[in-house]
């Protein structure tokens, strides 16, 4: 695997479940981050995670609880959605979290709550 | 606040012919700017970024873009587009230094017509 994966791709799930989106960098970088897209809206920034320390939260939901274990892995752990968090949820890496860092993105989880 | 304003949520062109997708930004410092580019079923990849210097900066796949001070602009361009430049396009702006976090548009999808 190169690059910055995503699982699953495509996720549907009830307001009840308990889901988890999964994130993985091969790049070797220290920062990582979850955005989501929604449709006529622009990318959200939702959590920025640099050396396992969370260092940004945009003042997001609580059913949304993200998790670091360590610079190569970030989850998204998901519980009692509503369907407004339908969306596309990006994941991304870059080295540092300065402006010139550039950010490598995955291919994203098409997330659909019913 | 830094915002980003992208115009045109859907621009069309013909095979051969310039590519204008047009950004404008609002910052309170010099910005960071960036184009990012996504094909379908794809995350975001970076096309170009302006930093501080020159301020026409050439990106990958023969995209371009000028920052403009006074207009505060950072348009992107393409002097002849192909069929396979059909994906949407984001800008986005950053403080820049160490503040790298991404303020995107909502995007412009781009079709190109044989």
């Amino acid at each position: 695997e190169t690059g910055v994966t995503q699982t699953p791709r495509h996720l549907v799930m009830g307001m009840t479940n308990k889901k988890s989106l999964k994130c993985e960098q091969h790049l070797g970088h220290n920062a990582m981050y979850w955005y989501k897209q929604s449709a006529k809206k622009p990318l959200e920034l939702m959590f920025v995670y640099n050396f396992k320390e969370q260092t940004e939260n945009n003042s997001v939901p609580s059913r949304f609880s993200p998790e670091c274990p360590n610079s190569s892995h970030l989850f998204l752990h998901l519980h009692t959605l509503q369907p407004e968090d339908s969306a596309l949820y990006l994941c991304a890496s870059s080295q540092g979290v300065t402006a010139t860092d550039t950010q490598y993105f995955g291919p994203g989880t098409r997330l659909t709550v019913l | 606040a830094q915002s980003v304003t992208q115009l045109g949520s859907h621009v069309s062109v013909s095979e051969g012919a310039l590519v204008l997708l047009r950004c404008n930004y609002s910052s309170s410092v010099p910005p960071y700017l960036f184009w990012y580019v996504q094909y379908p079923n794809q995350g975001l990849q970076l096309l170009l970024k302006y930093t501080t210097g020159a301020t026409l900066v050439k990106g990958i796949n023969g995209f371009e873009a000028e920052f403009k001070k006074s207009e505060t602009s950072f348009h992107l361009t393409k002097p002849s587009a192909h069929m396979s430049d059909a994906a949407e396009y984001f800008c986005a702006v950053s403080l820049g230094g160490s503040q790298g976090n991404l303020i995107f548009g909502k995007g412009t999808k781009l079709s190109v017509k044989p």
